[in-house]
């Protein structure tokens, strides 16, 4: 079955980083987009970033464009989310999510992760 | 960025009543919308994409209709396991956005 797993969230001080990762499983991971999500705590979804199969094509929100990087590596079934310069704004909870894109649908999300909660504080 | 707008914020509905949601996106997307819904603790789940094809395994008391900027998720007769928050998502044009969130809750 489908499975999605992140890690490396926690706290961290105002212009810190972290690096998130993904770790998928029970599909063929080179095949599919991916899409990091996140969700303030008690607030509504918000898209991150995502990044295509093979990792010719990336996007990111305006709200980390120029701060977070999205990567990926098919060999080892991971994706992954380098945040950088992170702020208060930037607490949520990071789910990493599959992209149904060109599978038979569009850009919409089949199969999230537990979610990895990222703290932004001092 | 397209803009989503979801109504109600929230309700209160009993067992076997339907239930519709609407949200509207503030231009046209072509049928190009999602319905999740999530629970407490855990992670959204997808219900329907397409505006109106449902997901494999979602109950068929689920449905979704629509066009252009307008589109409604029903649900036919509330079940216990129906109360959560459901959002929409357009996925029309890139920098993907979704509704605010309603929230069913038990009348």
């Amino acid at each position: 079955q489908v499975q999605l797993v992140e890690s490396g969230g926690g706290l961290v001080k105002p212009g810190g980083s972290l690096r998130l990762s993904c770790a998928a499983s029970g599909f063929t991971f080179s095949d599919y987009y991916m899409s990091w999500i996140r969700q303030a705590p008690g607030k509504g979804l918000e898209w991150v970033s995502y990044i295509s199969s093979s990792s010719s094509y990336t996007n990111y929100a305006d709200s980390v464009k120029g701060r977070f990087t999205i990567s990926r590596d098919n060999a080892k079934n991971s994706l992954y989310l380098q945040m950088n310069s992170l702020r208060a704004e930037d607490t949520a909870v990071y789910y990493c999510a599959r992209d149904r894109f060109g599978k038979g649908g569009g850009d919409y999300f089949d199969y999230w992760g537990q979610g990895t909660l990222v703290t932004v504080s001092s | 960025d397209i803009q989503m707008t979801q109504s109600p914020s929230s309700l209160s509905a009993s067992v076997g009543d339907r239930v519709t949601i609407t949200c509207r996106a503030s231009q046209g997307i072509s049928n190009s919308l999602a319905w999740y819904q999530q629970k407490p603790g855990k992670a959204p789940k997808l219900l329907l994409y397409a505006a109106s094809r449902l997901e494999s395994g979602v109950p068929s008391r689920f449905s979704g209709s629509g066009s252009g900027t307008d589109y409604t998720l029903t649900i036919s007769s509330l079940q216990p396991e129906d109360f959560a928050t459901y959002y929409c998502q357009q996925y029309y044009s890139t920098l993907w956005t979704f509704g605010q969130g309603t929230k069913v809750e038990i009348k």
